[in-house]
């Protein structure tokens, strides 16, 4: 049982550059959250897909947009990059969107903008 | 003030020890609760959920205080394979968004 997995594992873009990260989720599961984790500090999230529609967004600016196929994979895209914008980004899918659904985690794909 | 606050450490300790980690949480409205362990480099893995009743998972309690706001976690016996960042993570919103502390560095040492 494949879970959650992430391409690529390492990038690096450019200031001023557009980015795109993808996202599979773990089998079963229907719902993909995207976290941003700088350096030393916990992940922040960024938006949540469900049903190929943002259902959720924490405090990040229109510059990181995404999308949800119909086979539940998703992208995240981060446009006009800034250096702040370097850190991991973590895809986590779960099924559902009930607040006791575990979530699980991919192994990120490391961004670093010079 | 952080939504979830956590003492970032690093706590060391030696094979054996017992350690506690606390964690503070400022929306009255959260839901769930729960401990995330992460190794370096690596992704967040939940640790376990966190209930007002308090659950064991081996060496390892949880407990959770509605009233304080108040998350913790126990490791009994610590091993070296117990050293990583302990994240707490609290869901306070509809849709399962999930708000995690900055993470609290364990080093045991042997």
């Amino acid at each position: 049982d494949a879970g959650v997995t992430q391409s690529p594992t390492h990038l690096i873009k450019t200031r001023g550059q557009q980015v795109t990260l993808r996202c599979s989720p773990k089998s079963g599961h229907d719902t993909v959250s995207w976290y941003q984790q700088a350096l030393g500090q916990g992940p922040q999230f960024i938006f949540q897909y469900y049903e190929e529609e943002e259902r959720q967004r924490g405090n990040f600016p229109d510059r990181f947009s995404g999308h949800q196929f119909p086979n539940y994979s998703s992208e995240l895209n981060v446009n006009a990059l800034l250096l702040g914008d370097s850190a991991l980004y973590l895809c986590a899918s779960s099924f559902g969107t009930s607040v006791y659904n575990e979530q699980f985690f991919g192994p990120g794909t490391r961004l670093t903008v010079l | 003030r952080k939504e979830v606050e956590q003492d970032p450490g690093p706590f060391n300790v030696p094979e054996g020890a017992t350690v506690a980690f606390n964690c503070t949480y400022s929306n009255s409205a959260s839901q769930s609760f729960f401990w995330y362990r992460q190794d370096c480099r690596k992704e967040p893995k939940l640790l376990m959920s966190v209930y007002s009743s308090g659950n064991e998972d081996g060496r390892f309690t949880a407990q959770l205080n509605r009233d304080s706001q108040y998350i913790s976690l126990l490791i009994r016996d610590s091993k070296l394979s117990d050293s990583a960042t302990y994240l707490c993570v609290v869901n306070a919103y509809a849709g399962n968004m999930l708000t995690f502390g900055g993470g609290t560095r364990l080093m045991v040492k042997p």
